[in-house]
């Protein structure tokens, strides 16, 4: 089963303004990551929060965790058409390794 | 760097062939993903290496598949037979350290038509 799933599935904003995604999980984490998808290629990675951060920012992106909720979000601020693109949030349950990544947010930016 | 490279880009091939997917990873990066990306199924880790050696391959979803990592450099992902459910994007990822713990970059992926 996806450890991760993002809420919600589809969001459409004009330029200018803020998006927020939201990625909930299962059990218990090291780290969460973010990665972005644009159409038609690979993923390319954001930013990694370890589960003893609360927030961490990244030029116009803001992430926060909350372990107690089991739950990450991701705030695009001043979005630009750009930014257009599917958002995945992926965890690394217990040192396995590996990443398990959630459905994704799919991000429309209108100019 | 040039990045992760994968080939072909495209493949288009017909139920029952044999098809081989290769991967070139980041030079210094000792792990390796094989991913698989559908519609229905989202992002589905297949396998992973480090150091050249599978640690997991409960994502391969049955015997046809099978993925083989000769040398730091190069990785195979070889589905025989292929049937049209294989249809997918096929992405290979490599990072430094775990890749739990570290950036995975990924490759621009393998787009697989089985008719």
């Amino acid at each position: 089963s996806q450890q991760g799933e993002e809420d919600p599935q589809a969001l459409s904003i004009q330029e200018g303004e803020n998006a927020t995604m939201n990625c909930s999980y299962k059990t218990s984490i090291n780290n969460l990551q973010w990665y972005r998808q644009n159409s038609g290629r690979g993923l390319v990675h954001l930013i990694l929060i370890r589960s003893n951060e609360r927030e961490k920012h990244s030029g116009r992106l803001r992430v926060t965790l909350d372990t107690s909720k089991k739950s990450s979000s991701l705030l695009i601020t001043a979005s630009r058409a750009a930014d257009t693109a599917s958002y995945f949030c992926a965890t690394d349950g217990s040192n396995t390794g590996k990443l398990i990544f959630g459905q994704g947010t799919t991000l429309q930016v209108k100019p | 760097d040039a990045g992760v490279i994968q080939s072909p880009r495209h493949e288009v091939t017909e139920m029952g062939q044999e098809v081989t997917l290769r991967c070139k990873p980041i030079s210094g990066h000792d792990y390796l993903f094989w991913y698989r990306q559908t519609m229905m199924r989202g992002l589905e880790l297949l396998i992973y290496f480090n150091n050249n050696v599978p640690i997991d391959d409960s994502g391969m979803p049955e015997d046809r598949f099978s993925a083989k990592m000769p040398n730091a450099s190069f990785s195979t992902l070889k589905i025989q037979p292929s049937e049209p459910r294989d249809s997918a994007v096929y992405f290979c990822a490599s990072s430094f350290g775990s890749g739990g713990a570290n950036e995975q970059f990924f490759g621009p992926g393998t787009r697989l038509t089985v008719l």
